[in-house]
């Protein structure tokens, strides 16, 4: 079984330039979340989704960040413009049920110059 | 809010036993998580702990105390491999939350010859 896609995997770009993110959740799960990882931190929650429905996106910075899972399935995961603060890993994970295990993609290592 | 402990890095020899401890304070608890993120790559599911006591799964285990707020993850048998940061997480025990985690720092284990 393929598990949580994600691309891509590195991304520099300079500040003040859009930049997205996109990711394939495992089949058949319906919850969808974005981490951010800084170096040498914890993921910490951006939004979650069950569904195509945003459920919790109270730390998302939405004055310069947004996301979308216009069919329940995949998602992205955008920022514009993008800040040298942004620069991390931006993990996807996935999981059945919200009771259940998430299963994390490998990030996407994002290098904002 | 959650607020998570666990120690920065830790170092030991191969073979021998490491134990990662974890201190919590939340608003409500619904379960707690360790994973192992190796560098560059996803966090993995190591261990579950809802009810109080020792979960063991082959050379790992996971210990909870709900009443002390604190975890802690024991590896035996270490092996190079093991080298990795491990994450702690708690699960919030509020329903609007869902399967909202939220990650302690990390304990970046260092395993030498």
């Amino acid at each position: 079984e393929a598990g949580v896609v994600q691309s891509p995997r590195y991304k520099i770009i300079e500040k003040k330039q859009p930049v997205a993110f996109w990711c394939n959740p495992i089949s058949g799960h319906n919850t969808l979340y974005w981490y951010l990882q800084n170096l040498g931190q914890g993921p910490e929650l951006l939004i979650r989704y069950e569904n195509e429905e945003a459920v919790d996106d109270s730390q998302l910075p939405k004055d310069r960040f947004s996301a979308e899972r216009l069919k329940g399935v995949d998602s992205t995961l955008k920022i514009q413009p993008a800040e040298l603060g942004d620069s991390a890993v931006y993990l996807c994970a996935s999981s059945s049920g919200d009771e259940n295990e998430q299963f994390f993609g490998p990030g996407t290592r994002l290098t904002v110059l | 809010g959650q607020n998570i402990d666990q120690p920065t890095e830790m170092t030991a020899t191969e073979g021998a036993i490491v134990q990662i401890n974890c201190t919590y304070q939340t608003s409500g608890f619904n379960g707690l998580f360790w994973y192992q993120q190796h560098a560059g790559e996803a966090p993995t599911f190591l261990s579950y702990n809802v009810l109080d006591g020792l979960e063991e799964k082959g050379r790992f285990s996971s210990f909870l105390s709900r009443s002390k707020g604190y975890s802690y993850l024991l590896l035996k048998e270490l092996q190079m491999k093991d080298s990795a940061s491990y994450l702690c997480a708690v699960r919030a025990g509020i329903k609007a939350a869902g399967n909202k985690l939220t990650f302690g720092g990390g304990t970046r284990v260092l395993v030498k010859p």
